[in-house]
């Protein structure tokens, strides 16, 4: 099984700052890594797949990179929407999420 | 407008069999590169992935589940139905349903989820 460990697993942020999610796989998973933001009660909203493709709709504010095992989500300037859960998922073989990494406001 | 519903009872013993359904609208699991994901979320929890069925009816299961899980379509109604059997208080979680388009690789659109707890 292809393990997804993110960090930090909480980050408290002020609305305009810029916050960096990292996402790291077990093996090898080359560009095929998605982000999903939840807020609760809710379910989980796509915002990233292939790496660094932004899903229609999602605000360009958010972006991604990385590939192999070391992945980032970035929100350039952090906005009061944005306070949520944030998951990584790997679908290279099967599907693995991340543990999830919680925005919080500072 | 692209829609997944999930149905199902709220409240299983454990041992009982588990039985979903997610319904789909808007879309069709006969076209082509459509397939269904399945989905779950214990209370305060992580996603973890449990299963998927896919237009031509390739199936696949987590492996760690893949024993207590079965997946299939009803492509007349529209539905996706997922079952799973011998059911422990550790499966109380909220299950969710969503699309996935081979085109992108991911679920896309996901169902609201329905919380099913595991209790005598």
């Amino acid at each position: 099984d292809i393990q997804m460990t993110q960090s930090p697993s909480t980050l408290s942020a002020s609305v305009g700052d810029r916050v960096i999610i990292t996402c790291r796989a077990s093996q090898s998973i080359e560009t095929w890594l998605a982000w999903f933001q939840q807020k609760p009660g809710k379910a989980p909203k796509l915002l990233i797949y292939k790496s660094s493709s932004l899903e229609s709709g999602v605000p360009s504010r958010f972006s991604g990179s990385g590939s192999g095992t070391e992945f980032t989500l970035t929100i350039s300037s952090l906005q009061p929407d944005d306070f949520a859960t944030y998951y990584c998922q790997q679908y290279s073989d099967y599907r693995t999420f991340g543990q999830g990494s919680k925005v919080e406001i500072k | 407008q692209v829609t997944l519903r999930e149905s199902g009872p709220a409240l299983v013993k454990p041992t009982q069999t588990l039985t979903l359904t997610c319904t789909l609208s808007g879309f069709s699991l006969s076209t082509s590169e459509v397939c269904v994901s399945w989905i779950r979320q214990p209370p305060g929890k992580a996603l973890e992935w449990l299963a998927r069925i896919d237009w031509d009816d390739d199936k696949y299961y987590s492996p760690s589940l893949k024993t207590r899980l079965t997946i299939s379509k009803d492509t007349s109604k529209n539905q996706v139905v997922l079952t799973m059997t011998n059911m422990d208080p550790v499966d109380t979680a909220t299950y969710f349903c969503a699309r996935l388009l081979t085109s992108i690789g991911v679920e896309d659109s996901w169902g609201q989820g329905t919380l099913v707890t595991v209790s005598s």
